[in-house]
């Protein structure tokens, strides 16, 4: 149980396109949902958190005009990453948290999409 | 002074060693901590979930804490070379939908 599945797995995109990023809870429903990024040897950064039909909370210095978070259902979260540049090129990981799950009460992640902008 | 501190490695050890990794925090709420296995490129895998002070043991991971020293550590015995991955650390001062303060990881290799 507690599947978290994350498509694409990698995209390489050119600067100043968009790039969405789906995050979906595979065997049960999320009502949060969070978003993380890590550069190569860095540990995972926490980017913003999103509670299903509520707007997505951002943490200090994360852009929300560039990164569009949207959870619209309870299985489904995604990231949107407008007009790409370089500096965004990381690893963008999410994870999920249901309270009504008997298991583990902890965030749940998925596999996370490399992102290159060329 | 970060929240939570790690030794990153890299950290080498024979097949069959016991793995000790270990953490230090500064914050007193936190009371529930976690260690994920992240593979290359994949994301971080949950291995052991524990709240409060104490011990916890599955199969050959044993996960330590202790309050009032702030520390907490995860053994690994009869190390196999499956085990190499990045080992985090994770805690929180409330439950699964609170943020989640990450060590920054330890690099582990296990030689066969």
């Amino acid at each position: 149980g507690a599947v978290v599945s994350q498509h694409p797995s990698w995209v390489i995109c050119k600067s100043g396109t968009s790039v969405k990023i789906e995050c979906r809870s595979l065997d049960f429903q999320a009502t949060t949902m969070f978003w993380y990024r890590q550069f190569p040897k860095q540990s995972l950064m926490l980017m913003a958190t999103s509670n299903e039909g509520s707007k997505a909370t951002y943490e200090q210095g994360v852009e929300k005009d560039k990164f569009l978070i949207n959870h619209a259902s309870l299985t489904l979260s995604t990231l949107t990453v407008t007009s790409a540049h370089p500096e965004d090129s990381s690893f963008y990981i999410c994870s999920a948290h249901s309270p009504y799950r008997a298991s583990t009460d902890t965030q749940y992640f998925g596999p996370g999409t490399r992102l290159t902008v060329l | 002074q970060k929240e939570v501190e790690q030794d990153p490695g890299p950290l080498s050890v024979p097949e069959g060693a016991i793995v000790s990794l270990n953490c230090t925090y500064s914050n007193s709420a936190f009371q529930y901590f976690m260690w994920y296995r992240q593979y290359s490129r994949k994301g971080p895998e949950l291995l052991m979930y524990t709240y409060s002070s104490g011990n916890k043991e599955d199969g050959r991971f044993t996960a330590q804490v202790d309050k009032s020293s702030k520390y907490i550590s995860l053994f690994i015995r009869d190390s196999q070379p499956s085990d190499s991955a990045t080992y985090l650390c994770a805690m929180s001062s409330g439950t699964g939908a609170n943020n989640l303060f990450f060590g920054t990881g330890t690099r582990l290799t296990v030689i066969p």
